[in-house]
């Protein structure tokens, strides 16, 4: 079975600065797809980036940006100019990309702190 | 575009009462459904999903059960409620055949069994 492992449960950084959160998984498939969450106090969960295995360019939106690799089972998500807004808790997720691919499983999350 | 209506928002809930948690979408049509429980401060923990009308797949056995009476329709129930089905439990949905499709999510119940 996958599993998705996040080993920060919470991380802190200063307005406008920059910071990595990191993400693993386990899984024998070879397609599928990774995805980052956050989740603001409201509890709303709002979809960030989302990463193809079969993709080798690193996806990028707007300020966030991941570093994928597959080889070593790793999907960090970048920050950058972090916002006070980017407060939040962040999951990372994985979903296979077979015929079965209808369950998306979850990190435990990490709580991300800005300060100004 | 497409929208995900959950309700209620909150709820209080005596231990041995029945639920009914409801989930509707708009704006596309066949989706899948899921239901989630996030636990307090702790990741979400898919319960069942349903790929079409009448089919539910449950994910972890427990006091809860689902349905899907309308395409776009999902139905968290319980007849009788544990201290242990408190938590917050999210509605979701992706595209049909796109398994890069993200989640959208509807805003969360939060049950409080007491």
């Amino acid at each position: 079975a996958q599993t998705v492992t996040q080993s920060q449960p919470e991380m802190s950084v200063q307005e406008a600065e920059t910071v990595t959160l990191s993400c693993t998984y386990d899984t024998s498939e070879s397609d599928y797809y990774l995805f980052w969450y956050k989740q603001p106090p409201s509890r709303q969960m709002i979809l960030v980036i989302r990463q193809e295995a079969y993709k080798q360019q690193n996806a990028t939106e707007n300020r966030f940006s991941v570093n994928f690799q597959k080889a070593a089972k790793s999907f960090s998500l970048k920050i950058s100019d972090s916002q006070l807004g980017d407060a939040a808790m962040y999951f990372c997720a994985y979903r296979s990309g077979g015929t079965g691919g209808f369950k998306t499983i979850f990190g435990a999350g990490t709580r991300l702190f800005v300060k100004a | 575009s497409q929208t995900i209506h959950q309700w209620p928002a909150t709820l209080v809930q005596p231990v041995g009462s029945p639920l009914s948690l409801e989930c509707t979408v708009e704006g596309t049509s066949n989706p899948n459904l899921y239901w989630y429980r996030q636990a307090a401060g702790r990741g979400l923990q898919l319960l069942f999903y349903s790929v079409g009308i009448g089919q539910i797949s449950s994910e972890v056995p427990q006091n809860l059960s689902a349905s899907r009476p309308q395409d776009r329709q999902f139905i968290l129930s319980s007849k009788k409620l544990l201290l242990s089905d408190s938590g917050f439990y999210l509605c979701a949905w992706t595209k049909k055949g796109g398994t890069n499709s993200p989640l959208h999510f509807g805003n969360g119940t939060r049950l409080t069994v007491t």
